[in-house]
């Protein structure tokens, strides 16, 4: 398809598992975000990758959340030992260049469920 | 990045324009106003920008104050699809930091 794709959709975890999601981003954008929204808040900035390295990993909240796109295209976000305050749709997004219009376009998100 | 403050929620009449304010009193001067939009289960899309001026595309026009401080995006003809959360954004060119936003209601 022609816009970002997140897989999967739905993820239903128990407390304590380790999830991986990933993102396939519109081809040719060089920049990518990873944002998570709980319930009723706008979504919050996790990292931002330019290429291959993450320019910018000032949101992630602590060192169980760890983002990966080695080849400057796909990226996983992975979260070790989850918790049942990591439920939350995490969304990601990408654009043409780093520092041009700021038009991010994003997918429609992996809903996490920690039980 | 700048904070920016919106009502919590409108509502408008299908038809008529949606006018919906966003104050940013403390944006510096490189730094952009954007507006993004939620339809409900689905992840945000982008509206519309602008520094300084005002600007227009086919989906809204953007009203930026003289001295920056508040901006108004205006949806000229308001639609029962327009229904979503909206995101005012002020910020440089790569993170974008997200408010809460206006949840705009269009009533039929």
């Amino acid at each position: 398809g022609a816009g970002v794709s997140q897989t999967p959709s739905n993820k239903v975890t128990e407390k304590g598992k380790y999830v991986e999601l990933r993102c396939d981003p519109i081809s040719g954008h060089t920049a990518l975000y990873w944002y998570r929204q709980s319930l009723g808040q706008g979504p919050e900035f996790l990292i931002y990758f330019q290429g291959t390295g993450a320019a910018d990993d000032s949101g992630l909240p602590n060192d169980r959340f760890f983002a990966v796109r080695p080849e400057g295209s796909v990226s996983t976000l992975k979260i070790q030992r989850t918790e049942r305050g990591d439920s939350a749709v995490y969304l990601c997004a990408s654009s043409l260049i780093s520092g041009g219009t700021g038009e991010l376009f994003f997918g429609e998100g992996s809903r996490l469920t920690v039980l | 990045d700048a904070k920016t403050t919106q009502p919590p929620s409108m509502d408008c009449a299908e038809g008529r324009a949606a006018n919906l304010p966003c104050n940013h009193s403390t944006i510096s001067g490189n730094e952009y106003v954007y507006w993004y939009r939620q339809i409900h289960s689905q992840g945000p899309q982008y509206i519309i920008h602008g520094l300084k001026n005002n600007e227009t595309n086919e989906m809204a026009s953007l009203i930026i104050t003289e001295d920056r401080k508040s901006s108004t995006l205006i949806l000229p003809h308001a639609t029962l699809r327009d229904t979503a959360v909206y995101y005012c954004i002020v910020g440089g060119n790569e993170k974008l930091t997200f408010g809460t936003g206006t949840r705009l209601t269009i009533i039929p």
